[in-house]
């Protein structure tokens, strides 16, 4: 069981640039997350999916895409990127709702530069 | 939506001393609470968690309380270790819900 990965580990962008970050679980998770984590500001919800088709704006959507194609999949696109989204991209996955409490795993976690 | 708040933002703490960090949250809706521990360059993992339903949990050295009257819940570490020293998240969530996590923690225990 890998649980969640996230490709690539390191990327170093120019503005204006495009990037898809990959997501993947092994754990059949109906629900997937996508957070920024920058100094201080804690993690913040870019966009969620609460399974395979299915996608929602979180707290800070704005300069990004998701699209989930696959349950076990959970892309992030940058279309152009820019410097104010240099951070640490997690992505965490969970069981579906319903009348479950439902723990976060999370990723590794991605580092992004935009020069 | 949610919002949580999360203090202190640094806490220093001796060895085998006890650390205490408080979260506040907004919405009355709010039903699960957990505890991400974060050490550098790693993921965040779950620590523990409560749900509503009950006002306190421990697990070892580990223990959270829960006060929905007044909207809070806390995190307390008891004879902190050197490798307690971490960044810790509170979060809120409603079953089936998105998370909103608090700003961070940064926890150093001297040795």
């Amino acid at each position: 069981n890998a649980g969640v990965t996230q490709t690539p580990k390191f990327r170093v962008l120019k503005t204006g640039q495009s990037m898809t970050l990959l997501c993947a679980q092994d754990m059949n998770h109906e629900y997937m997350y996508w957070y920024r984590q920058d100094p201080g500001m804690g993690l913040r919800l870019i966009h969620y999916s609460v399974g395979e088709g299915t996608t929602a704006k979180g707290e800070v959507p704005d300069g990004y895409n998701v699209s989930r194609l696959k349950k076990q999949n959970f892309l992030l696109g940058l279309e152009s990127a820019a410097p104010s989204q240099t951070s640490v991209y997690f992505c965490a996955s969970s069981y579906s709702g319903g009348s479950s409490y439902n723990e976060q795993f999370f990723g590794p976690g991605t580092r992004l530069t935009v020069l | 939506g949610e919002n949580v708040e999360q203090h202190p933002s640094t806490l220093s703490v001796q060895e085998g001393d006890s650390a205490v960090i408080k979260c506040t949250y907004s919405d009355s809706a709010s039903n699960y609470f957990p505890w991400y521990k974060q050490e550098l360059g790693k993921r965040p993992q779950l620590i523990i968690d409560i749900r509503s339903n009950v006002g306190e949990k421990k697990d070892q050295r580990i223990a959270v309380t829960l006060n929905k009257t007044a909207k809070h819940f806390s995190l307390h570490i008891t004879e902190t270790q050197p490798e307690d020293s971490a960044v810790y998240f509170c979060a809120a969530s409603k079953i089936g819900n998105q998370f909103y996590f608090g700003t961070g923690t940064s926890l150093t225990v001297i040795p």
